[in-house]
């Protein structure tokens, strides 16, 4: 029973290079989420797709790109990695509704130096 | 000023303590109130959940809701060292399925 899945765990950038964070999720949920984890900030909402298709900025999209390639999957794209974009980023998914349970990966750390 | 605001601690108890952690909010649109714990590199997952106003007992797990104050609370009762975490109240609108804002999580450490 998978859950959310998400890739890679851990990863060290130099500034200016791009890489792409993969999720996947197998519950069948509408809902995609990509937050970011930072001591005293809490989660942080970058982007969301509340269905596939559909994607839209969260509290701090700007660095970010997004893509829902199915219902399964969605993926968060650094262009141009920033110092800044060191942090913990966790995909989660859940069924359509502020009330439903969200669910969430095992989390990235990605270091930009 | 947050929308929601939690204290990060750390919050340090012997085993067998009950601890009491609290959110306060200022949205009062917040209908949909959870909390998640977190371990140590790993992701958040759903504690308590509870619809508007009251108590929601769950084992050694009480959250409570005071939506007139604007506060909410977890309370912990004969606390263990697996208990050990950090814990991030949430909560939600009936507006989207996409607002949930997130506490910024107090940590919690239970010493044997």
């Amino acid at each position: 029973n998978a859950g959310v899945t998400q890739t890679p765990k851990f990863q060290v950038l130099k500034t200016g290079q791009s890489m792409t964070l993969q999720c996947a999720q197998d519950m069948n949920h509408n809902s995609m989420y990509w937050y970011r984890q930072d001591p005293g900030m809490g989660l942080r909402l970058i982007y969301y797709s509340a269905s596939e298709g559909t994607t839209d900025k969260g509290e701090v999209p700007n660095g970010y790109n997004v893509s829902r390639l199915n219902k399964r999957e969605f993926s968060l794209r650094l262009e141009s990695a920033a110092p800044s974009q060191t942090s913990v980023y966790f995909c989660a998914s859940r069924l359509t509704g502020p009330g439903n349970t969200i669910y969430f990966g095992e989390g990235s750390w990605l270091t930009v130096v | 000023q947050k929308e929601v605001e939690q204290d990060p601690g750390p919050l340090s108890v012997p085993e067998g303590a009950i601890v009491s952690l609290n959110c306060t909010y200022s949205n009062s649109a917040f209908q949909y109130f959870m909390w998640y714990r977190q371990y140590s590199r790993k992701g958040p997952e759903l504690l308590m959940y509870t619809y508007s106003s009251g108590n929601k007992e769950d084992g050694r797990f009480t959250a409570q809701v005071d939506k007139s104050s604007k506060y909410i609370s977890l309370f912990i009762r004969d606390s263990q060292p697996s208990d050990s975490a950090t814990y991030l109240c949430a909560m939600s609108a009936n507006t989207g399925g996409f607002k949930t804002i997130f506490g910024a999580g107090t940590r919690l450490f239970v010493k044997a």
